[in-house]
């Protein structure tokens, strides 16, 4: 089955510094994929889609400054959390649908997620 | 843009009861998928379902999407099931950004032992 492996699962940094999160496709390319958000107990919240070779697209109220996204390949998109602090902590996810071939679905997978504190 | 609503919120089952979790969306989908969101914050796939009917052990779902609901029925639970179920749908075509999905706010199982 197809495998999206996230890095790094967890990660403490200081308030200021900046944090890369990286997304793997490992078995499929993926032209697009999609950077969630959520925080405890609540769902996920779409921040970004990122589109291989084009700048990513933003939901309303994400800051793209803030949040830098890279998608240098088919199977790599990065986040970087730029000027981390506090209220940034928070669980990040990502996923890729398999692009559709015959017989395949087009179905979404995801990483395994980041912890993200800033103290 | 589509709503998606789950329900119930909150479910408590003693190890080896069945129990039924419901999806309902406001708008025609073009994928439905079920996930199972581990203690560790891992989600599972667990069906991909616009329509009709699956089953992968204890585990079916079936999609009626003319009706625009879905339901995940878990059999003899066990421990091991407890955690968050998030139902979220795709209206778009299969290709690009239209594939992003809209989440519910998921179920919370509790199976107790």
């Amino acid at each position: 089955g197809a495998v999206v492996s996230q890095h790094p699962s967890r990660v403490i940094c200081k308030s200021g510094t900046s944090v890369k999160i990286e997304c793997r496709s490992l078995d499929f390319q993926a032209t697009t994929m999609f950077w969630y958000r959520q925080f405890p107990k609540q769902s996920l919240m779409l921040m970004a889609t990122s589109n291989e070779g084009s700048k990513a697209t933003y939901e309303q109220g994400v800051e793209k400054d803030k949040f830098l996204i890279n998608h240098a390949s088919l199977t790599l998109s990065t986040l970087t959390v730029t000027s981390a602090h506090p209220e940034d902590s928070s669980f990040y996810i990502c996923s890729a649908s398999r692009a559709p071939r015959q017989g395949l679905q087009s179905e979404a997978f995801f990483g395994q997620g980041t912890r993200l504190t800033v103290v | 843009g589509i709503q998606v609503e789950q329900s119930p919120p909150d479910l408590i089952l003693q190890e080896g009861a069945n129990s039924t979790l419901r999806c309902n969306f406001s708008d025609s989908v073009n994928n439905l998928q079920w996930f199972h969101q581990n203690p560790w914050g891992q989600l599972i796939n667990l069906f991909y379902i616009p329509s009709g009917t699956k089953q992968n052990g204890r585990l079916s779902a079936t999609t009626v999407a003319t009706e625009r609901y879905s339901l995940l029925y878990i059999s003899s639970s066990q421990t091991t099931d407890s955690g968050v179920y998030f139902c979220a749908v795709t209206r778009g075509p299969y290709t690009g950004a239209n594939s992003k999905l809209t989440f519910g706010k998921g179920i919370t199982l509790s199976v107790r032992p």
